[in-house]
C-alpha cells in the first residue's frame, strides 16, 4: 500500500508570493492533517480535514488555508508569504479522526 | 489544556545500551498515544500506537507502555544501534470541544554512538 505522498518536496519562493502544497493520503484514509515544523517552534498543527470538511484549525493567520477533495487528496495554500513561513510542512493521513496517523515526507518551503 | 512533555530533550548513549524515553501528559482523558521517530529533514515514521484501553505495545526491539492514571508513557529501546539515532516524538489524541485533536511533545533527540 502506497504511503502518504507530498508534492513538491522542495520550494523556493519570495516574500509576497503565494504557494500551494499537495498531499495524497493513504488509500482509504479520509482524514488529512497539516503541520508546520520549524526548529524554534517544533511541530505546530495547522488544520485537519475529514470528508472534505475542515474539522479542526490551529492558531495560524488566515493566510493559511486548505481544502480537501472528494478523493481525500488535500491542498494547503499560503498567501502573501513571509520570511517566517519558511518551514517543513508535513501532511498526515488517518483512517478516521483520532486514529493512527501516518506522515508524508514533507515539503520544504524556503521564503527569500 | 493538554500539555505533552518529553524529557530529556537530548540523549547520547553508547551502542548496545537499553534505554527509556519518557512522555508525560497532563490530561488522562486521551483516546490514544502514538510514538514516532523523525530523521533530520524527513517526515515522521509511526513506531507504535497504544489505545487508551491498552497498557503496552511491542514491535521488535521497541516496547511502549502507557499509564493513564499517572499521565505517562515510556518507549523502551533494547540493544540500541547507531541506526536508532533520530528524534523521537510522542503524540496524544484526545476528544475535546466536539472533535479529536493531536498534541505533540517537543521530542527527545537520541544519538547512539558506535
Amino acid at each position: 500500500k502506497a504511503g502518504v505522498t507530498q508534492t513538491p518536496r522542495y520550494l523556493i519562493k519570495t516574500r509576497g508570493q503565494q504557494v500551494t502544497l499537495s498531499c495524497s493520503p493513504i488509500s482509504g484514509h479520509r482524514s488529512v492533517s497539516w503541520y508546520q515544523q520549524t526548529p524554534g517552534q517544533g511541530l505546530q498543527f495547522l488544520f485537519e480535514y475529514f470528508s472534505e470538511t475542515q474539522r479542526n484549525k490551529g492558531n495560524f493567520p488566515g493566510r493559511f488555508s486548505g481544502r480537501q477533495f472528494s478523493n481525500s487528496r488535500s491542498e494547503m495554500n499560503v498567501s502573501t508569504l513571509e520570511l517566517g513561513d519558511s518551514a517543513l510542512y508535513l501532511c498526515a493521513s488517518s483512517y478516521g479522526q483520532g486514529n493512527e496517523q501516518f506522515f508524508g515526507p514533507g515539503t520544504r518551503l524556503t521564503v527569500l | 489544556k493538554q500539555e505533552v512533555t518529553q524529557i530529556p530533550a537530548a540523549l547520547s548513549v553508547p551502542e548496545g545500551e537499553n534505554l527509556v524515553l519518557n512522555c508525560s501528559f497532563t490530561d488522562s482523558a486521551i483516546y490514544n498515544l502514538q510514538w514516532f521517530r523523525q530523521d533530520p529533514g524527513k517526515g515522521l515514521t509511526s513506531l507504535l500506537l497504544i489505545q487508551s484501553s491498552q497498557r503496552e505495545q511491542t514491535s521488535g526491539r521497541l516496547n511502549a507502555s502507557l499509564d493513564k492514571s499517572s499521565g505517562r508513557s515510556t518507549l523502551y529501546i533494547a540493544a540500541s544501534q547507531p541506526g536508532d539515532s533520530a528524534t523521537y516524538l510522542c503524540a496524544v489524541s484526545l476528544w475535546t470541544s466536539g472533535t479529536y485533536k493531536y498534541i505533540f511533545g517537543t521530542g527527545t533527540r537520541l544519538k547512539v554512538l558506535a
